[in-house]
């Protein structure tokens, strides 16, 4: 069975800290992994992850992907209450659909 | 472009009626995905259409769940009859399908509650 696994499951820490935040998958016909934030409503796109190794930017944020090991990981550095979010994983099958993890729930705190 | 648009954004009803939801896709998209979100189930796909027609609805959850795709732009999903445990919130994604997309683009959710 198709699975999806993030972990933890909530964090918080303080303004400034670094998260690290994990997304393990046991999907067959994989074709890509994505990251949502999602705050009080819709999630958002944060980055697709396709390839081994390549590291995605965007600011503060950045994910990296490890085909091999099957997972995934989404880093945010020097964070701010404004990345309050749940931070959702997916992971894309050939078919289009997502196979989606339950979240990690991330409170910043002042 | 307005993006997706759902409506209505909250519903609130009683057990045993009909609700339908409704989903506007992105103008050019051809994938439309309706979701369920709560609190204990995290965010579960119901059934999804490319090019209005359903390929998988494998996540519907039982029969008194229908969703249809009546032209290229628009999707509605019905509940008939309601239960207090169909009390989520429904999402509706649309994407330019047909080839590995990069996102979906989600509405802003339609708050169901049954009592």
């Amino acid at each position: 069975e198709d699975k999806v696994v993030q972990s933890p499951l909530s964090l918080v820490v303080h303004e400034g800290d670094t998260v690290t935040l994990n997304c393990s998958y046991e999907v067959t016909n994989f074709r890509s992994l994505l990251w949502y934030k999602q705050e009080k409503k819709a999630p958002t796109f944060l980055f697709m992850l396709t390839s081994s190794g390549i590291e995605k930017k965007s600011g503060r944020l950045s994910s990296i992907l490890d085909k091999k090991e099957l997972f995934s990981i989404l880093n945010i550095t020097a964070t701010q209450t404004g990345d309050s979010a749940v931070y959702l994983c997916a992971v894309e099958k050939g078919n289009y659909q997502l196979i989606w993890g339950a979240g990690t729930k991330l409170i910043i705190k002042p | 472009d307005a993006g997706v648009i759902q409506s209505p954004r909250h519903e609130v009803t009683e057990m045993g009626q009909e609700v339908t939801l409704r989903c506007k896709l992105i103008s050019g998209h051809n994938s439309l995905f309706w979701y369920r979100q709560t609190m204990m189930r995290g965010l579960e796909l119901l059934i999804y259409f490319n090019n209005n027609v359903p390929i998988d609805d494998s996540g519907m959850p039982e029969d008194r769940f229908s969703a249809k795709m009546p032209n290229a732009s628009f999707s509605t999903l019905k509940i008939q009859p309601s239960e207090p445990r169909d009390s989520a919130v429904y999402f509706c994604a649309s994407g330019d399908g047909g080839r590995s997309y990069n996102e979906q683009f989600f509405g802003p959710g339609t708050r169901l509650t049954v009592l």
